[in-house]
């Protein structure tokens, strides 16, 4: 257990749906980062918050919005789901946004499966 | 942003010392360079991190040449449950406010009996 708690574990739903993937980071940590894996990109960077904020985006749908709440814990909506949607996401933890310090705790994933 | 350059693929067998190096030319004078271990279809693990010369942990060691445009990641003595894939990743500007991590394709290490 890295600490780092992904729900749901595996994700079944249909194409046009929208679901909401949930990520509590390890205790202590403020910044969140959300990464898509799919077979064909590899880790993908998606977004960053670090104690509320939006600190950084990376390659982010539209269809797509994450937030971070005050308890820490974040949320990765995806909405209008496509066959390509279909991937690995991932939330990862750090103590600092950036720093001397890039030791991310990731967590075991969420598998979204679009059908 | 600093790009890492890595070899896609790696063959060991059990018990043999195992090194991967990695490239990148265009570091910059705050970043440290990480590497991570993935499992098929679990979280990558943080395994080691240095900024010069050399560091070493319970799991594996870390060279840095003076020029820091290269490391080579050694991993003693290795096993079957080795058998993953590798990433080298070189922070961002260490003085910035986003702490993103960029991952390459990694080397994928294939331990044999």
């Amino acid at each position: 257990d890295s600490g780092v708690t992904q729900t749901p574990k595996h994700l079944i739903t249909a194409t046009g749906q929208r679901v909401t993937l949930r990520c509590s980071p390890r205790s202590g940590d403020l910044s969140v980062y959300w990464y898509q894996q799919s077979l064909d990109q590899g880790l993908q960077f998606l977004i960053q918050y670090y104690n509320g904020e939006e600190r950084a985006k990376g390659n982010i749908l539209e269809r797509f919005s994450a937030q971070q709440f005050p308890d820490l814990h974040s949320e990765l909506n995806l909405s209008s789901l496509e066959l390509g949607d279909s991937a690995l996401y991932f939330c990862a933890s750090s103590v600092v946004p950036a720093g001397r310090n890039y030791g991310y705790t990731f967590g075991s994933g969420t598998r979204l499966t679009v059908v | 942003l600093a790009k890492t350059t890595q070899p896609i693929s790696m063959d060991s067998y059990e018990g043999q010392e195992v090194n991967i190096t990695c490239s990148h030319n265009n570091i910059a004078t705050n970043d440290y360079i990480t590497w991570y271990q993935q499992f098929p279809s679990q979280g990558p693990r943080f395994i080691i991190q240095g900024y010069k010369t050399k560091v070493t942990n319970e799991v594996a060691s870390l060279f840095i040449p003076a020029d820091r445009k290269s490391s080579t990641l050694s991993l003693p003595r290795v096993s079957l449950s080795d058998t993953a894939v590798y990433y080298c990743l070189v922070g961002e500007d260490g003085s910035g406010n986003t702490g993103k991590l960029i991952f390459g394709q990694g080397t994928t290490l294939q331990v044999k009996p």
